[in-house]
């Protein structure tokens, strides 16, 4: 059973566009949401997390939306450029030691930006 | 943070071999993470090492197919053992930081191919 369901699967956007890329759980156990980010030939890095607490937070151009009553979340990309284009995991935790501390991690978001 | 060297990086093997991928943490940890990433799929946990006990395998994986070594708090191993071309995936090898906010941090991938 996957406990994060990413989509879409693929997406292209012009440069300068916004990239928005979405996600959804059903344990309400999860308390952490992090978005990593994996270049071709490397491993997925760290992007941008966020606790329930918040509904938004902001790095950049990277936001995450958080809806605690929807269970969704998702990653926008403002101003999109090439080098943005990587693929994208969101994932979630519980985070607090408990048997769910592991991340489960999406089915991932090739994301590609036109020049 | 936490800097992962992962090799081989990629390698072709003959079907019924096995192949031992080497994870090495430039400091000292706890517990490591062993994930499968298949094409257009997620980032599949396989087993958790930790050091001087046997690994914690997730289900759908066994020891005697993806044995995993634990000498010390900076090494690990995963063998694919007997492989079949349904192995063909990319193994990555992980670790956590878990303060505040749980980071993985991941190496860089062994990219396998069974023909």
């Amino acid at each position: 059973q996957q406990q994060v369901k990413q989509s879409p699967q693929s997406l292209i956007v012009q440069k300068g566009g916004i990239s928005i890329i979405n996600c959804a759980y059903e344990n309400t156990a999860f308390d952490y949401f992090p978005w990593y980010q994996q270049f071709p030939g490397k491993g997925p890095a760290l992007l941008i997390a966020i606790r329930p607490d918040v509904s938004e937070k902001k790095e950049g151009r990277f936001t995450i939306s958080f809806n605690k009553s929807a269970k969704q979340f998702s990653l926008h990309i403002m101003d999109s450029q090439p080098g943005d284009s990587a693929t994208y995991f969101c994932a979630a935790s519980a985070d607090r030691g408990s048997t769910l501390g592991r991340l489960y991690f999406g089915r991932g978001t090739q994301l590609t930006v036109w020049p | 943070s936490a800097v992962i060297s992962q090799k081989p990086s990629r390698d072709i093997c003959q079907r019924g071999t096995s192949l031992t991928i080497q994870c090495q943490v430039d400091s000292q940890v706890t517990m490591m993470f062993w994930y499968r990433q298949q094409p257009g799929q997620s980032l599949t946990l396989i087993a958790t090492a930790n050091q001087g006990s046997e690994a914690t395998y997730e289900s759908g994986f066994v020891i005697d197919k993806f044995p995993i070594s634990r000498p010390n708090l900076t090494f690990s191993t995963l063998t694919v053992s007997n492989m079949s071309p349904e192995d063909s995936s990319i193994y990555l090898c992980s670790v956590e930081n878990r303060g505040e906010w749980t980071e993985a941090f991941f190496g860089q991938g062994t990219r396998l191919t069974v023909v």
